[in-house]
């Protein structure tokens, strides 16, 4: 079968740092998404990536290890607008969007 | 630019009324829809997608059905609803390339009592 897995919550405070992870299983791979979704609204699009390493925009960084079937969402100066859930899908090589279940990250102050 | 349009954001329905649920995109052409549903605290789930319009793939069988009259609309159908079909409805468009990002509605909020 093909799954992605996640941690199903986490949390930490106001201004620190979170490294949120995601391992995969998948057949193929063609692609790694990060969204963020706040509770009771659409996932909204963080990352993408597709080759080894580590992408930052911002705030945010993605890093991926395809060998390693591994992804994580680095998270910098926590703010509390960062509470929300984070979904990591892959692309498998039938072009399907394999989703995890998220991870909520509560911030405290 | 792009944007999604979905329609209503809250519905409250009886068990066995049927359901109609409109999405719409605004700004490209030939996009690739997708109907997903995401229950209370859970991942997404696809429930339908397309590569045209009249062409509609199912990915789980259920009481529900999808369909795309024109381009850049896509609707969510059901002629007798059940309980379980409660969730939060979310519509999602790409380019047409498999690889592209997937760019989401506001979502439809349905309880079905």
């Amino acid at each position: 079968g093909q799954n992605i897995d996640q941690p199903t919550e986490m949390t930490a405070t106001e201004g620190a740092i979170v490294q949120i992870n995601c391992t995969y299983q998948t057949s193929g791979f063609n692609g790694l998404f990060w969204y963020q979704q706040h509770a009771g609204e659409a996932p909204t699009f963080l990352s993408y990536n597709v080759l080894d390493g580590l992408e930052e925009k911002g705030r945010f960084s993605s890093f991926l290890s395809r060998s390693k079937g591994y992804s994580y969402l680095l998270l910098k100066e926590l703010q509390m607008k960062d509470s929300a859930s984070y979904l990591c899908a892959v692309i498998n090589s039938n072009y399907q969007l394999i989703w995890g279940a998220g991870t909520k990250l509560i911030i405290k102050p | 630019s792009q944007t999604i349009h979905q329609w209503p954001a809250t519905l409250v329905q009886p068990v066995g009324s049927p359901l109609s649920l409109e999405c719409t995109v605004e700004g490209t052409s030939n996009p690739n829809l997708y109907w997903y549903r995401q229950a209370a605290g859970r991942g997404l789930q696809l429930l339908f997608y397309s590569v045209g319009i009249g062409q509609i793939s199912s990915e789980v069988p259920q009481n529900l059905s999808a369909s795309r009259p024109q381009d850049r609309q896509f609707i969510l159908s059901s002629k007798k609803l059940l309980l379980s079909d409660s969730g939060f409805y979310l519509c999602a468009w790409t380019s047409g390339r498999a690889s592209d990002t997937q760019y989401f509605g506001p979502g439809t909020r349905l309880t079905v009592l």
